[in-house]
């Protein structure tokens, strides 16, 4: 079993939907991080958390530590929100990361 | 205020060959961090460096290695490539030295290198 499982592993919606991509972590950590990635590579780093919950414009990310769980919510999504993903937990000054959610995003 | 930048952007080697790849973090930033996401496996820590020195590794054989040049920038050597090495290389950047515990990291694009 993976140390950090996400899901679901795909997800489409249509444009103005809300989203919601689930973390579960098996392991203590110390943070926990969501990033973006687009077609080609390139990642964004969306959201650092160690308690509580995040909100940046149109996205929210949460996290419960006593349940090792996270979320990151899209409110209102857009097509440009497509992408992958991905939920990685840090400890130890080390990173283990998801396998990441696709999401596809349509007009 | 330009951002992570990685060098080459391709790199095809053969097997048994060597590889370097290049790293600069954002100005300002003393740590970097390196990533393998091979095709099918996902993102892995492979290596962080922070004032010249390095303060992790992940689960990678010895034949991976790098170092942190006095301007914060890095490089990443593999020696005696093997197929699966085959990968997108990504370095990221933090301007902390709590490392990922702590620190928000900055991707650079990528090297993607292909072992023939």
């Amino acid at each position: 079993k993976n140390e950090v499982e996400q899901s679901p592993q795909n997800l489409t919606a249509q444009e103005g939907e809300f989203i919601t991509i689930n973390c579960s972590y098996s392991v203590g950590i110390s943070a926990l991080h969501w990033l973006q990635q687009h077609p080609g590579g390139g990642i964004v780093s969306l959201f650092m958390l160690s308690s509580g919950k995040k909100k940046h414009g149109r996205l929210i990310a949460t996290i419960n530590i006593q349940e090792k769980h996270s979320s990151l919510h899209i409110t209102a999504s857009h097509p440009r929100d497509s992408a992958v993903y991905i939920c990685a937990v840090a400890r130890n000054n080390d990173m283990r990361f998801g396998a990441g959610t696709r999401l596809t995003v349509k007009p | 205020e330009a951002g992570v930048t990685q060098s080459p952007t391709h790199l095809i080697k053969t097997r048994g060959q060597q590889a370097t790849l290049r790293c600069s973090p954002i100005s300002g930033h003393t740590s970097v961090y390196w990533y393998q996401q091979a095709l099918g496996l996902g993102l892995q820590f492979l290596l962080w460096y922070d004032e010249g020195e390095e303060r992790n590794r992940g689960n990678f054989p010895p034949r991976f290695s790098g170092r942190q040049f006095p301007n914060y920038s890095s490089e990443l050597n593999v020696n005696a490539l093997e197929l699966e090495d085959s990968a997108l290389y990504l370095c990221a950047s933090s301007s902390g030295t709590g490392g990922s515990s702590t620190d928000t990291q900055y991707f650079g694009p990528g090297t993607r290198l292909t072992v023939l």
